[in-house]
């Protein structure tokens, strides 16, 4: 099983200041077809989970561009270049490369 | 518009039984794979189970093989997950995904399993 890891566990950011979140895999995230199988998810309270990021660094319909994923590997990195207040919740990487799917435990972004 | 609606959560004694359901439209349901995530009280996300397009392929998480079925009626636009020989521990959230790496989640089914 492929463990995903994520710094920090909480992070609290003043609006309009960037954010950094890194996940690292335990296994190399880089399928044989060239695409590399690392997702980000976003839980904003009371929601369900939604995709932002898929394949790295490819941005999910109507994410914002303030969201870039980046990295290859076993290292990524979620990036949110101006943090608002409707980014608040619990980001979470995945890998999606073998089965079981695993998740990271979770990244909480809250407001200064 | 794309949407997953779950339902068949409730409460279930220890050793029960349960089937949900997740009802898809808004995509061609038949052409992608779809998973089943959930969510203990307070804690992260759990993969818990995927199924290929024609439901051919089924894939388990080690903490429910051998006690859950995932199955689909592509007729129906229907995702389920059987689960049997529950535990106290299944009690979660259980979330349904549209395709191999869960592009759109459905609002989720509250499953408590308590005597």
């Amino acid at each position: 099983e492929i463990v995903m890891t994520q710094t920090p566990l909480s992070l609290s950011v003043t609006p309009g200041q960037p954010a950094s979140i890194s996940c690292k895999s335990s296994q190399s995230l880089l399928h044989s077809d060239g695409k590399t199988y690392l997702f980000w998810f976003l839980q904003k309270p009371g929601q369900s989970p939604q995709l932002l990021m898929y394949e790295v660094s490819g941005r999910f319909s109507g994410v914002p561009d303030r969201f870039t994923g980046s990295g290859s590997g076993t290292d990524f990195t979620l990036n949110i270049s101006r943090v608002e207040a409707e980014d608040v919740g619990v980001y979470y990487c995945m890998q999606g490369i073998y089965f079981p799917r695993t998740f990271g435990q979770g990244t909480k972004v809250e407001i200064k | 518009e794309v949407q997953l609606l779950e339902s068949g959560g409730g409460l279930v004694r220890p050793g029960g039984s349960l089937r949900l359901s997740c009802t898809a439209s808004g995509f061609t349901f038949r052409s992608y794979a779809m998973g089943w995530v959930r969510q203990a009280p307070g804690k992260g996300l759990e993969w818990v189970s995927s199924i290929g397009s024609s439901g051919g392929d089924s894939y388990y998480a080690d903490s429910v093989e051998g006690r859950f079925t995932v199955s689909r009626d592509n007729s129906k636009n229907t995702l389920y997950l059987q689960m049997d020989s529950v535990k106290v521990e299944d009690t979660a959230i259980y979330y349904c995904a549209k395709g191999r790496h869960f592009n759109v989640w459905g609002r989720g089914s509250l499953v408590i399993v308590s005597s």
